[in-house]
Order: structure tokens, then C-alpha cells, then sequence
């Protein structure tokens, strides 16, 4: 079955270093996101992203944040300057269709500011 | 804006019994989906079961049903003959039906664990 792959699966990094996380949505899905969960909290919402342009996006993304299609197959997370808390597990998501569409989701990338 | 409640936040049951989940959201749209994600410790986040708001027939998905009450704003997972593999963080989620892409909302989720 196909399936949103992320990579890396697990990263440290030190407090004001630039990360990028990287996500391959499945192949036919045109809707992709990005969601957070700081450990024990609940997944947020982040941003999301159609024909190559952000279609919306929360109050947590905000300018040290952005996001990319690179290619036909990546969709990518850059943290501008990551802080202490930006450490959580990052989930990429993606969706044939909206309007209520299933919204599968990757494993996740779990980040370590440090 | 939208909110999703579940007031559960840890639950445990035994192996074959069968375990309700209790979900509630507030919300002012009519038409809209709801979702139940199971999270095991592996936290890779898997969609167990999906509802449209416009129908009335609750969905059902083998072992797994819900009890959507749309008067309630009550949307309950019910598991049926539970399983080891069923221990894990279950979240409900609440999506606006709109044109463009319209986020899942997340209760603050319920901790099941599944006890030989």
C-alpha cells in the first residue's frame, strides 16, 4: 500500500541551526501538510500546501518557517533558526482530494533542539 | 473556530472486551467529517475509521465502529474483542467541509491500553 515516507525519522540539532525535513507524499495526492505534536500534546496543525503554494496556514508557522516542492516527489519543512521549543514530532500528511478527504500521514520526524 | 474534546484521557481494558471512547467537538459548520487516529508507540499516526456528518448510518470498519450523535456533537469509538495491538493513543479529529484544504482539528487524545 502506498505510503507518505519521511526522512530523517529521528535529528538533534543545536539551538539556532537550520533544519529541513524532508517528506515524499504518495504519488497521486495533490494536497499536502504538515502537522506538529510537542511530546504529550496533541497534533497541531501547521500548514498546507496545493499547486505549489501554501493554501493555509496556522499561527505556529510563522516566518522561521517555510515550506517546498522541489521537485515532483519532495514536500519540505525548513526551520529558519530552530529553538528550544520547535523540538517535537514533525508528521507529514497528504490527500487526493480536500473536502474531507483522508489524511494519511507519515511516520514522522521527531526533532531534538538541543 | 472548532474544538475537539475527549475527556478520557487514559483508559485500560481487557484482552476480547469491548472499550468505548468518548469524543465531543464544538462546532457552528453542518457539513464536515469526523475521524478517529490511532497513534501506537511506533507514533506513526493511522486513520482507524471516518464519518460524514450528512450521513446517518454510523460507520463501521471490522472490530471498530462509532456512535455519531450529530445533535450531541458526540462522536464515540467503540472496539470491539480488543487486541494487544490495539494499545495505543487514539485521536479524534474534526474536519470542516470546504473547498480548499481545511486542516484536522485533534482532541488532546485517549490513552488505550489493551491488558493480556
Amino acid at each position: 500500500e502506498p505510503e507518505v515516507t519521511q526522512t530523517p525519522s529521528h535529528q538533534v540539532t543545536q539551538m539556532g541551526q537550520e533544519v529541513i525535513l524532508r517528506c515524499v507524499p504518495i504519488s497521486n495526492h495533490l494536497y499536502f501538510y504538515w502537522y506538529r505534536q510537542i511530546l504529550g500534546q496533541k497534533v497541531e496543525f501547521l500548514v498546507s500546501f496545493y499547486n505549489n503554494e501554501i493554501s493555509e496556514k496556522s499561527e505556529i508557522f510563522d516566518d522561521q518557517f517555510s515550506v517546498e516542492r522541489p521537485d515532483g516527489s519532495n514536500f519540505t519543512l525548513k526551520i529558519r533558526s530552530t529553538k528550544l521549543e520547535d523540538s517535537a514530532m514533525y508528521f507529514c500528511a497528504s490527500s487526493v482530494e480536500t473536502g474531507g478527504n483522508t489524511i494519511y500521514f507519515g511516520e514522522g520526524s521527531w526533532l531534538t533542539v538541543v | 473556530a472548532q474544538t475537539v474534546t475527549q475527556s478520557q484521557p487514559e483508559m485500560s481494558v481487557q484482552e476480547a472486551e469491548t472499550v468505548t471512547l468518548s469524543c465531543t467537538y464544538d462546532t457552528s459548520e453542518n457539513n464536515y467529517y469526523l475521524f478517529w487516529y490511532k497513534q501506537p508507540p511506533s507514533r506513526q499516526m493511522i486513520l482507524v475509521i471516518r464519518q460524514e456528518a450528512y450521513k446517518q448510518q454510523n460507520a463501521t470498519e471490522n472490530r471498530f465502529s462509532v456512535n455519531f450523535q450529530k445533535a450531541a456533537k458526540s462522536f464515540s469509538l467503540k472496539i470491539s474483542d480488543s487486541q494487544l495491538g490495539d494499545t495505543a493513543m487514539y485521536f479524534c479529529a474534526f474536519m470542516k467541509l470546504l473547498s480548499g484544504n481545511t486542516p484536522l482539528v485533534f482532541g488532546k487524545g485517549t490513552r488505550l491500553s489493551v491488558i493480556a
